[in-house]
């Protein structure tokens, strides 16, 4: 089973809809999660974080930790073309004195917000 | 403004050639980090480091070489050992190793002539 996993997509919606991404995870030391919003041949940018379960909501934006499941989410309202980008999920592991110091990243939903 | 610079934007490799992407940061960060990002597989971790004249394997480390020279400077060599270097590449950078938050830079993108 993969650390981290992320349905690809890709998502087109209306202008002014409801957008759900969805991440499931596999190790419970997971602490902190992060989504990215990635346009087309640019480089992550840092979106959202949080550290435990329930929502954050920031704008138009809100993630949702549930740590019973091993889901996380992020919800976008009334949806815009200009967030049409690929967004993924992102976890640091739990630092317990291990050498691992990498992002366990999903591989990214593509969402596409048409006017 | 701070941030992390990457140059080229775009680079053509030849066979056999050896290429350097450049990254370079201002934010005064200890931790630098080369992904590798292909279609359909997300992104993979090359080479990380903690501090200066330091640095990790990643998990596609083959074919790659790095050099921390300087704190704010992270060269990533694309050697002729590295046999698929079709990619878009990202270089990365956090406070410290054990801070979560990474912040990219804009890419580049190398294509093989």
């Amino acid at each position: 089973q993969k650390e981290v996993e992320q349905d690809p997509g890709p998502l087109s919606v209306p202008e002014g809809a409801i957008v759900s991404l969805n991440c499931t995870y596999s190790n419970s030391a997971f602490q902190y999660f992060m989504w990215y919003r990635q346009y087309s041949r640019k480089g992550p940018e840092l979106l959202m974080y949080t550290y435990s379960s329930g929502n954050k909501e920031d704008g138009r934006f809100t993630a949702q930790v549930d740590k019973s499941s091993k889901y996380i989410s992020l919800f976008i309202r009334d949806s815009q073309p200009s967030d049409s980008a690929t967004y993924l999920c992102a976890m640091p592991p739990s630092y317990s004195g291990g050498s691992n110091y990498k992002l366990t990243f999903g591989k990214g939903t593509l969402l596409t917000v048409n006017p | 403004d701070g941030g992390i610079t990457q140059s080229p934007k775009y680079l053509f490799r030849k066979e056999g050639q050896n290429v350097t992407l450049s990254c370079e940061q201002n934010l005064n960060h200890d931790a630098m980090y080369w992904y590798r990002q292909d279609p359909g597989q997300g992104l993979r971790l090359i080479y990380y480091s903690q501090i200066v004249n330091d640095f990790q394997k990643g998990d596609i480390a083959e074919g790659y070489s790095v050099s921390r020279e300087k704190k704010e400077s992270f060269p990533l060599t694309v050697t002729s050992a590295q046999k698929n270097p079709t990619a878009f590449y990202l270089c990365a950078s956090k406070v410290t190793v054990t801070n979560e938050k990474l912040f990219f830079g804009s890419g580049t993108q190398l294509s093989v002539l």
